[in-house]
């Protein structure tokens, strides 16, 4: 069985660019979400993609935007990135039943703006 | 939304000893999670505990879901368990994802 990876593992990019970031869910998992964790805090909430469709957000700007692929992988996209996005961000996958399902999180990939 | 406070903050142990991290919420919860994050960023899932107690090894918890905590013990503490504890509840009031995490106990276990 193999589990939630993402890529790339580190980037750097400065302020105003746009970057991309990806997640391959655990085998069999139809749900992803995506975490923002700044230093020194815990994970927050970004959004979830369920079946290709956005299925709920946290407090995040519309610059944050995303897609769930058919093979239930799925890419992060921010723009006119800022300072503050520096963080690891990170996707969990699980599979979505009737209120069990649990999160499974990948390595991460650590984003630095400069 | 839902508020997660987690304590203490930072834990500093001698290998072999003992401690209880405590996790507190502000709402009932279906669901509850401990997740321990090594130094390299991963997330490592612990317990899947909203009420009663799990025991794994060195490691158990206990959710009082109707006073609103969870506690996660480490007996004979070792310096691999060294690393960033997280409890998370569910952010929704439907199903048990996404998540909504505490900002952590940091535990460094000294040989």
């Amino acid at each position: 069985e193999t589990g939630v990876t993402q890529s790339p593992t580190h980037l750097i990019k400065t302020r105003g660019q746009q970057v991309t970031l990806r997640c391959s869910s655990q085998s069999g998992h139809n749900t992803v979400s995506w975490y923002q964790q700044a230093l020194g805090q815990g994970p927050q909430f970004i959004f979830q993609y369920y079946r290709e469709e956005e299925n709920g957000r946290g407090n995040f700007p519309p610059r944050f935007s995303g897609l769930q692929f058919p093979n239930y992988s799925s890419e992060l996209n921010v723009n006119a990135l800022e300072l503050d996005d520096s963080a690891l961000y990170l996707c969990a996958s699980s599979f979505r039943t009737s209120g069990t399902d649990t999160q499974y999180f990948g390595p991460g990939t650590r984003l630095t703006v400069l | 939304g839902i508020q997660v406070e987690q304590s203490p903050p930072d834990l500093i142990l001698q290998e072999g000893a003992n401690s209880t991290l405590r996790c507190n919420f502000s709402d009932s919860v279906n669901n509850l999670q401990w997740f321990h994050q090594n130094p390299w960023g991963q997330l490592i899932n612990l317990f899947y505990i909203p009420s009663g107690t799990k025991q794994n090894g060195r490691l158990s918890a206990t959710t009082v879901a109707t006073e609103r905590y969870s506690l996660l013990y480490i007996s004979s503490s070792q310096t691999t368990d060294s690393g960033v504890y997280f409890c998370a509840v569910p952010y929704w009031a439907r199903g048990n994802t996404p998540l909504v995490f505490g900002k952590g106990t940091r535990l460094s276990v000294i040989a």
